[in-house]
């Protein structure tokens, strides 16, 4: 069975002080490991695909990284504005047109 | 650009009473969803249109039905609502494979 999951589940950072979110995974055939950010209130937004291990992709402050078991966020010096919740999502060859999604990472970045 | 539309934004019911969720989509994306979010739970897909005049199972699908009206159109319904659908449901759609979805704002709806 196709399984994801997130730690930690909450986090606080101080503005500049760099961390990374872990996104574990299982699957099989995996078809690409996906990672959305989603404000209070609102829907989440897509922010990155990968595809294989040791792909990364950047996004200002934010770099994701994938390996055979599990993905990285990386947030360097956050600021207040990247304050939201992180999840990450695995689609899988035995599951076409479905996303498994993990239950997120809250994070507050503290000014 | 309006991207993914719900209706309503919050809806409150009684037990057993019936309501359909709209969503519509302007990207003239193929592939439309319906997922439900809930504390502690993560998002899960309760149904699923990979293309006009189709429709598939998610992993909670019980207590719903769906339809997929045009391309742009899909509608979520619950024919007698219970507690245990207190949730927020999210529409989304995408272009080609799912992986990237476009998101609606969600539908918050609380049944007592």
């Amino acid at each position: 069975e196709d399984q994801v999951t997130q730690s930690p589940e909450a986090l606080r950072l101080q503005e500049g002080e760099s961390s990374s979110l872990n996104c574990s995974y299982t699957v099989s055939g995996l078809r690409g490991l996906f990672w959305y950010r989603q404000d209070p209130g609102k829907g989440p937004e897509f922010l990155f695909t990968l595809y294989s291990a040791g792909e990364e992709k950047e996004k200002e402050r934010l770099k994701a990284t994938l390996t055979k078991k599990e993905s990285f966020l990386h947030i360097t010096a956050p600021k207040p504005e990247d304050s939201a919740t992180y999840l990450c999502a695995v689609g899988g060859s035995s599951n076409t047109g479905k996303l498994i999604f993990g239950q997120g990472t809250t994070l507050q970045v503290k000014p | 650009n309006a991207g993914v539309t719900q209706t309503p934004k919050f809806q409150v019911l009684k037990t057993g009473q019936s309501m359909t969720l709209q969503c519509a989509q302007d990207m003239n994306h193929n592939s439309m969803y319906w997922y439900r979010q809930d504390p502690g739970m993560g998002l899960r897909l309760i149904y699923y249109s990979a293309s006009e005049g189709t429709t598939d199972k998610g992993e909670v699908p019980n207590g719903y039905n769906v339809s997929r009206l045009n391309k742009r159109e899909f509608s979520l319904r619950l024919e007698s609502a219970a507690p245990s659908q207190t949730s927020v449901y999210f529409c989304a759609s995408s272009g080609g494979w799912a992986g990237e979805l476009f998101f609606g704002e969600g539908s918050r709806l609380t049944v007592l």
